[in-house]
């Protein structure tokens, strides 16, 4: 059974750095294919993709975030970590990581963490 | 980017009865169009991918369709259980960069 679990602050300030650390279990990120990303979501609001890394250290972000953002991934430890710089309170959100699966070409999320909610205020 | 487009925002639908989803894309993503369902207070479900793939343990009464820039998604029968926001999102493409759609909520009429 796979399972994801976000974990970091519940409250930063304004220009602050964010790190978001996701621990899984029941897979492997050295599996060909797999990999592991994150999604936030406003309050109310939509479903917004931010990164990705793959098994083979393959990074991805949303090129309105890139700037801000870096994953990374500790395979031994079944973790991976979002750093999102210069903290605004448009980025209050709930913080979503998800497993995307190997074993398929399409770029989707089959499970998800519970998710962890942000706020960003003074 | 693709911008994914749902329509409509909120859709009234009686227990039984059906449900129908619709998604466009500001340009063609062939098939790599995934839906997910989300309920209150809980992360997003895996429903459908590759616009009419059902992921797994996902009944039969939700089906998917469409190709191009227009998609569809399809409740068969409401339950009770089925009352929630769904979103699209779109993978097409390298570099990916991957989009959601603004969601629909399905609501009890």
């Amino acid at each position: 059974q796979i399972t994801l679990k976000e974990s970091g602050p519940t409250l930063v300030k304004p220009t602050e750095t964010l790190t978001l650390t996701c621990t899984f279990s029941g897979f492997s990120l050295t599996t060909s294919g797999v990999a592991v990303g994150w999604v936030r979501q406003p309050p109310g609001k939509a479903l917004e993709w931010l990164a990705l890394i793959y098994w083979n250290e393959d990074k991805r972000y949303s090129p309105s975030l890139k700037n801000r953002l870096t994953i990374t991934k500790d395979a031994s430890k079944n973790q991976v970590v979002l750093t999102m710089t210069n903290m605004d309170p448009v980025d209050t959100a709930t913080y979503y990581c998800a497993h995307r699966p190997g074993q398929t070409d399409a770029i989707i999320f089959d499970v998800w963490g519970q998710g962890t909610l942000v706020t960003v205020s003074s | 980017e693709i911008v994914m487009t749902q329509s409509p925002a909120t859709v009234s639908v009686s227990p039984g009865e059906r449900a129908t989803l619709s998604c466009r894309a500001s340009q063609s993503v062939y098939s790599a169009l995934a839906w997910y369902q989300q309920k209150p207070g809980q992360a997003p479900r895996l429903l459908i991918y590759d616009s009419s793939t059902r992921a797994t343990g996902i009944p039969a009464r939700f089906s998917g369709g469409g190709s191009g820039t227009e998609f569809t998604l399809t409740i068969s029968s409401l339950q009770s259980e089925d009352f929630a926001i769904y979103y699209c999102q779109q993978y097409h493409g390298w570099p990916p960069h991957l989009t959601f759609g603004g969601g629909t909520r399905v609501e009890i009429k």
